[in-house]
């Protein structure tokens, strides 16, 4: 099985901090993804990436940038976080189609 | 670029009983539809999924169709049991431009005894 990994489960950072989210696969999938759930909203994409060094905005990327340095690794950042940055966030990995997804990070910014 | 509308947000049948959820799509040249089922607490989980060669797949209680002329696509349950109850989020993307999906905004699911 396909397992993609997020560094944490829960965090709470302050307002203004700068915030690394990580992503890790294991299964040589060239395509990595960043999303947001939010109640109502479903899931949001904020940053995807087809291929190492490349990056491609999706539909929610204010206030935030990523980084993928190696095939395996995608990190979200958020420059600045605000209140409004409190949220789940998914990251997933594919390969041809389906996503297999982490399990989330959920961050609450103070 | 796509959207996709999910109908409806809640959802609560009776355990054995059938539920069926519907998504519409915007771009005529989306042409793989998944499926996820997100239980409580736990990751999105890939449940089916169909392609726009295909009008209809089916695995055990679940199913999927298609209407590329009409751009909707819906997931029947069938016998629907407990184990059910979750979120469901339908999606779209096409094929090339990493293979971004869109998703829907999701449906509760409730099988109630």
């Amino acid at each position: 099985d396909v397992k993609v990994t997020q560094s944490s489960r829960y965090l709470v950072k302050r307002t203004g901090e700068k915030v690394f989210l990580e992503c890790v696969q294991d299964m040589d999938h060239e395509n990595m993804f960043w999303y947001r759930q939010d109640p109502g909203l479903g899931l949001r994409l904020i940053y995807f990436s087809y291929d190492v060094k490349m990056k491609e905005k999706g539909d929610i990327p204010e206030g935030y940038s990523v980084s993928r340095e190696k095939k395996e690794r995608f990190s979200l950042i958020l420059e600045s976080a605000s209140t409004n940055q409190t949220s789940m966030y998914l990251c997933a990995s594919s390969l041809e189609s389906g996503y297999t997804f982490g399990s989330g990070t959920r961050l609450t910014v103070v | 670029g796509e959207n996709v509308e999910q109908h409806p947000s809640t959802l609560s049948v009776q355990e054995g009983d059938s539920a069926v959820i519907k998504c519409t799509y915007s771009d005529s040249a989306s042409n793989y539809f998944p499926w996820y089922k997100q239980e409580l607490g736990k990751r999105p989980q890939l449940i089916i999924d169909i392609r726009s060669n295909v009008g209809e797949k089916k695995d055990q209680r679940i199913a999927v169709t298609l209407n590329k002329t009409a751009k909707h696509f819906s997931l029947h349950i069938t016998e629907t049991q407990p184990e059910d109850s979750a979120v469901y989020f339908c999606a779209a993307s096409r094929a090339g431009g990493g293979n971004k999906l869109t998703f829907g905004t999701g449906t509760q699911l409730k099988v109630e005894l």
